[in-house]
């Protein structure tokens, strides 16, 4: 167990509508980031909040947009969902000095469907 | 060209066999280098952090870097079926946002 809870685990949604994903940092982490995996590849980055500010972004169009809280945790948001959003969610948690990342560990993750 | 390459396999080796995956990037000022394995259905798992030239041993598990050849690798020895997985290479540096780059991952089964 890491200590990275991500919520829902699994989720259903239709074409357009919009999706929040949460993510409850490891203790002692102050850095989370977002990614993406379709099946069969390798996550792929989405954004990263330090200190509850945005601290790099990945190839994502805006309707990706991320929250963090006083707390570390964070939400992901996605609006106008298209199909091409399916995929596995990541959150990884990981303590940041000086914005330089140190090792990243996991949540389990949630699987968006989108129909 | 990717950032990060990885032969995808399939790679199968018998149990108590040494297992060799290796990874390539493209930026050489990558500054970080993990190993993350992956349980079909499940998030990656990190074994190995690798920062300098040379090899760093955990157990079972050593990763090779060498930085002047942007290669990076992970040995493991005394493979056991409950490695069999899916190895993700990830790169890190800080010119490109602190962002991860991952490969696509080599799929690993280790038969009994």
């Amino acid at each position: 167990e890491t200590g990275v809870t991500q919520s829902p685990t699994h989720l259903i949604k239709t074409r357009g509508q919009q999706v929040t994903l949460r993510c409850s940092s490891q203790s002692g982490h102050n850095t989370v980031s977002w990614y993406q995996q379709a099946l069969g590849q390798g996550p792929q980055f989405i954004f990263q909040y330090y200190r509850e500010e945005e601290n790099g972004r990945g190839n994502f169009p805006p309707r990706f947009s991320g929250l963090q809280f006083p707390n570390y945790s964070s939400e992901l948001n996605v609006n106008a969902l298209e199909l091409d959003d399916s995929a596995l969610y990541l959150c990884a948690s990981s303590r940041s000095l000086d914005r330089l990342n140190t090792e990243a560990f996991f949540g389990q993750g949630t699987r968006l469907t989108v129909v | 060209q990717k950032e990060v390459e990885q032969n995808s396999g399939p790679l199968s080796v018998p149990e108590g066999a040494i297992a060799s995956l290796n990874c390539t990037y493209s930026d050489r000022v990558s500054q970080s280098f993990f190993w993350y394995r992956q349980y079909s259905g499940k998030s990656p798992e990190l074994i190995m952090s690798i920062y300098s030239n040379g090899d760093k041993e955990d157990g079972r598990f050593t990763a090779q870097l060498n930085k002047a050849s942007q290669y990076v690798s992970l040995l493991i020895r005394d493979s056991q079926p409950s490695d069999s997985a899916t190895y993700l290479c990830a790169v890190n540096t800080r010119n490109t946002g602190n962002q991860f780059y991952f490969g696509t991952g080599t799929s690993l089964t280790v038969i009994p």
